[in-house]
């Protein structure tokens, strides 16, 4: 079946530091991918998407860009702050399929 | 703004209740999702349904049943609450599956059974 799978562990680092957070996926055909985070306290918000091979997506600084050669959607941020501290969840949905499935997440914690 | 309302932030239950969880969007979605969500688990879902009436199982749906009469309402039923159904539970809504579809999530429900 379809599937999501996010780097194990949560993520600490420091404010200003570089994160990648990876995300594989598997799937049977092309589906759409996103990024979800999830701040303390809230439910979930859709970060970025893209919806076919090579398109990135990009908010807030955060890029992601839709692999088919290597079934990956990997996270990156350039300069993370503490603002960003949060809970990031990969996910993919196919047309036509109504159900989105979902990584384990990723806890994010980025220090003064 | 669009906006996905579950009717409780918090909610303390006996083990063997029987326990509500509303759940209602204002965006005309067909689409709408229970998970639940548990440390080193991720989101798991339970039910979703992609019309009125019409429901499907998730990867959990064992001890749960869900209602949908109206579209914008969607419930998630705990026939007989049990401890280790203690989670974070989150209703979703998306409309009908496209390439740019996207779920639009509630701020969840915090369930204890005691």
């Amino acid at each position: 079946g379809n599937s999501v799978t996010q780097m194990e562990g949560p993520v600490t680092l420091s404010e200003e530091a570089f994160l990648t957070i990876n995300c594989t996926y598997t799937a049977t055909g092309y589906p759409s991918l996103f990024w979800y985070v999830q701040y303390p306290g809230e439910g979930l918000q859709l970060l970025l998407k893209a919806t076919k091979a090579d398109d990135k997506g990009s908010n807030k600084g955060f890029e992601a860009t839709y692999r088919k050669e290597t079934t990956s959607f990997h996270l990156e941020k350039g300069s993370v702050q503490v603002s960003d501290s949060a809970v990031y969840f990969c996910a993919l949905i196919f047309y036509g399929n109504n159900r989105l499935a979902f990584g384990k997440g990723n806890q994010v914690v980025v220090i003064p | 703004d669009v906006k996905v309302t579950q009717s409780s932030r918090y909610l303390v239950k006996r083990t063997g209740e029987k326990v509500f969880l509303e759940c209602v969007q204002d965006m005309d979605h067909e689409n709408m999702f229970w998970y639940r969500q548990d440390p080193g688990l991720g989101l798991r879902l339970i039910y979703f349904s992609y019309d009125v009436k019409m429901k499907e199982k998730g990867d959990i749906p064992e001890g749960y049943s869900v209602s949908r009469e109206k579209k914008e309402r969607f419930s998630l039923i705990l026939e007989s609450a049990s401890t280790n159904q203690t989670s974070m539970y989150l209703c979703a809504s998306s409309g009908q599956a496209r390439p740019n579809t996207e779920a639009f999530f509630g701020q969840g429900t915090r369930l204890t059974v005691v």
